[in-house]
């Protein structure tokens, strides 16, 4: 089975401009994930999505961050405008169902540079 | 303090040793993760633990729900186990689905 695939993998953008990574999950998972992962730092969860209602977005910075998930299916993080400190790897996951136990299924990541 | 501990930070070894990677949690858990991630950021689900103990190939996983402890386990470690291992665990109450990480341990097996 095809696994979560993200784009694009790395990205280099200059402070100030705004920048979108997509994500498209594994075909029959309910539940998105983005995370944001600092150098040397595991990863933050930044929004969940069940379908294509929020569910927890209480980390996201919502004065530079917004993510979608309109279908359903694929979603699209975007900051605008960027910081250096959004210096990251943004990783998308997915899972069956929302549960406790759920196992996520991470993407490759997006790697984002901010100069 | 963080929630999830993990030791060491950094390991390197030898091709060959047994390896072993700890994680303690001061949170009451619903299932604990053993997660590799290698250079370049992808993250392979190893292990998801609730009890007990899993093994998979020369990697196993333990787990000690009373004294909140996690153990990985690498037999005969290979170059090829190169990676960060993270540690996640779901807690109760909060979003359904949430993982919180332990900030990984890097793992460099030497030829």
């Amino acid at each position: 089975e095809a696994g979560v695939a993200q784009s694009p993998r790395y990205k280099i953008i200059e402070k100030r401009q705004s920048v979108a990574f997509w994500c498209n999950p594994i075909s029959g998972h309910a539940t998105l994930y983005w995370y944001q992962q600092i150098l040397g730092q595991g990863p933050k969860l930044l929004i969940q999505f069940q379908n294509n209602g929020v569910v927890d977005d209480s980390q996201l910075p919502k004065d530079r961050f917004s993510a979608e998930r309109l279908k359903g299916v694929d979603s699209t993080l975007k900051i605008q405008p960027a910081k250096l400190e959004d210096s990251a790897v943004y990783l998308c996951a997915s899972s069956v169902g929302g549960g406790a136990t759920g196992e996520q299924y991470f993407g490759p990541g997006t790697r984002l540079t901010v100069t | 303090k963080n929630e999830v501990e993990q030791s060491p930070q950094n390991l390197t070894a030898q091709e060959g040793e047994f390896i072993t990677i700890n994680c303690s949690y001061s949170v009451g858990i619903s299932a604990l993760h053993w997660l590799q991630q290698h250079p370049g950021g992808g993250i392979v689900s190893l292990f998801m633990l609730s009890s007990g103990k899993k093994k998979h190939g020369r990697l196993i996983a333990t787990i000690n729900i009373q004294e909140k402890h996690s153990s990985l386990h690498i037999t005969a470690s290979h170059p090829r186990d190169s990676a960060v291992y993270i540690c996640a665990v779901k807690g109760y109450g909060g979003s359904q689905g949430n993982l919180i990480f332990g900030k990984g341990t890097k793992l460099s097996v030497k030829p």
